[in-house]
């Protein structure tokens, strides 16, 4: 019953490295959404799809690309890494609208 | 512009007892209401809701208050446990108005006592 699963779990990327983190749902959610927290922050909105073939910008969009592969995949770019882009990144999931999301256990990405 | 607002970022109360957490939001087009609990190294779970058509959420120890005139909620907790040393996330979102995003408090740490 695995839900929602980031890979990897960690990483250390250097300024300007590129980076995919991975994420997947086998709930057979039509949403999907990227957060990033920071300390104090509470998490903050980057991207989400609602539907596979869509993407729309969140509260933090700057730097980041998505693409929702397919319904069960929602993938998040980073081109250029900067140090601003260290923070934990959690992928969650839900049926639709406003209902509740189902988290992964995070990325912790460290730019140096 | 911070439209949910946790102002406690810690809490602590000894177990058996009751916990309340409280959540203070600005964007009157809010109409729902979850809390999350979050462990370290783990995503948020989720843990209750509440409509704006109702003022009170009940599940088993859990239970969600809504205040629209004050625009707050809380959370009360009752008995505390050890399990439920946690941080908290209140979030909010204008769902009768058709939009995905959830926008999340800032948390509380709450930590029981024994």
């Amino acid at each position: 019953n695995a839900g929602v699963t980031q890979t990897p779990k960690f990483q250390v990327l250097k300024t300007g490295q590129s980076m995919t983190l991975q994420c997947a749902q086998d709930m057979n959610h039509n949403s999907m959404y990227w957060y990033r927290q920071d300390p104090g922050m509470g998490l903050r909105l980057i991207y989400y799809s609602a539907s596979e073939g869509t993407t729309d910008k969140g509260e933090v969009p700057n730097g980041y690309n998505v693409s929702r592969l397919n319904k069960r995949e929602f993938s998040l770019r980073l081109e250029s890494a900067a140090p601003s882009q260290t923070s934990v990144y959690f992928c969650a999931s839900s049926t639709g609208a406003g209902q509740p999301q189902h988290f992964g256990d995070g990325t912790r990405l460290s730019i140096l | 512009d911070q439209q949910v607002k946790q102002n406690s970022p810690s809490l602590r109360v000894q177990e058996g007892r009751i916990s309340i957490l409280n959540c203070d939001y600005t964007n009157s087009m809010f109409d729902y209401f979850l809390w999350y609990k979050k462990y370290p190294a783990e995503g948020p779970t989720f843990l209750i809701s509440i409509s704006s058509i109702k003022d009170k959420n009940e599940d088993g120890r859990f239970t969600v208050f809504l205040n629209k005139s004050a625009k707050h909620l809380s959370l009360h907790i009752v008995p505390s446990q050890p399990g439920d040393s946690a941080v908290y996330f209140c979030a909010a979102s204008a769902r009768n108005f058709g939009n995905e995003k959830l926008t999340f408090g800032t948390g509380t740490r709450l930590t029981i006592i024994p």
